[in-house]
């Protein structure tokens, strides 16, 4: 596609359920990153994903926090039992590796009631 | 670990007027990639300028620069001549060129004021 896409833009779930976060990143792009950014705040590393190597898993807060990736396409975020704080944009992006520039999608904005 | 800390939570400046946003880094690693991104309120991160830490010369893109300090450790960006379409939150970021996992600063919000 011509950009990263994620889905959905907004999802508003209630406290304990289970959500995914899609991204779909940029054709041919090798590395892909979740961030998370709370209101107000700064982009915190969630995971890394560069080809068939295994993931750099060190920025997931905890074991209700998973990703994966097949490939190099698409890539979901799973949070599992959300929990109030859990509420933030995720941003999702891709890059060709290396120290190439990272295209970031719109973000999933994730509200937990 | 790699810290990016930009220590202006929100700066001010008058259309027209050059401003300076402030990035720091701690890293005991030599080869590494520095960034400047843009975030508008439509949240679409957009880069302004990348600089490569083997490279002594500041980068330069039309209005934007940095000054590059490898020894103190020290990335500011400087906007020149501003305009209201730079409003928006900045964030300073880093990767090691082994790791390449991109690490953010907590950002600076900059407004524009006509």
């Amino acid at each position: 596609g011509a950009g990263v896409s994620q889905s959905p833009s907004n999802k508003v779930t209630e406290k304990g359920k289970d959500v995914e976060l899609r991204c779909d990143p940029i054709s041919g792009h090798t590395a892909l990153y979740w961030y998370r950014q709370r209101l107000g705040q700064g982009l915190e590393f969630l995971i890394y994903f560069q080809g068939n190597s295994a993931p750099d898993k060190s920025g997931l807060p905890s074991d209700r926090f998973s990703a994966e990736r097949t490939g190099e396409s698409v890539s979901t975020l799973t949070i599992q039992r959300t929990q109030q704080e859990d509420s933030a944009v995720y941003l999702c992006a891709s890059s060709l590796g290396y120290w190439n520039e990272a295209f970031f999608g719109q973000g999933t904005r994730l509200t937990v009631v | 670990a790699q810290t990016v800390t930009q220590s202006q939570p929100e700066m001010s400046v008058q259309e027209a007027e050059t401003v300076t946003l402030s990035c720091t880094y701690d890293t005991s690693e030599n080869n590494y990639y520095l960034f400047w991104y843009k975030q508008p309120p439509s949240r679409q991160m957009i880069l302004v300028i990348r600089q490569e830490a083997y490279k002594q010369q500041n980068a330069t893109e039309n209005r934007f620069s940095v000054n590059f300090q490898k020894a103190a450790k020290s990335f500011s960006l400087k906007i020149s001549d501003s305009q209201l379409g730079d409003t928006a939150m900045y964030f300073c970021a880093f990767m090691n060129q082994g790791a390449q996992k991109l690490v953010f600063g907590q950002g600076t919000r900059l407004t524009i004021n006509p």
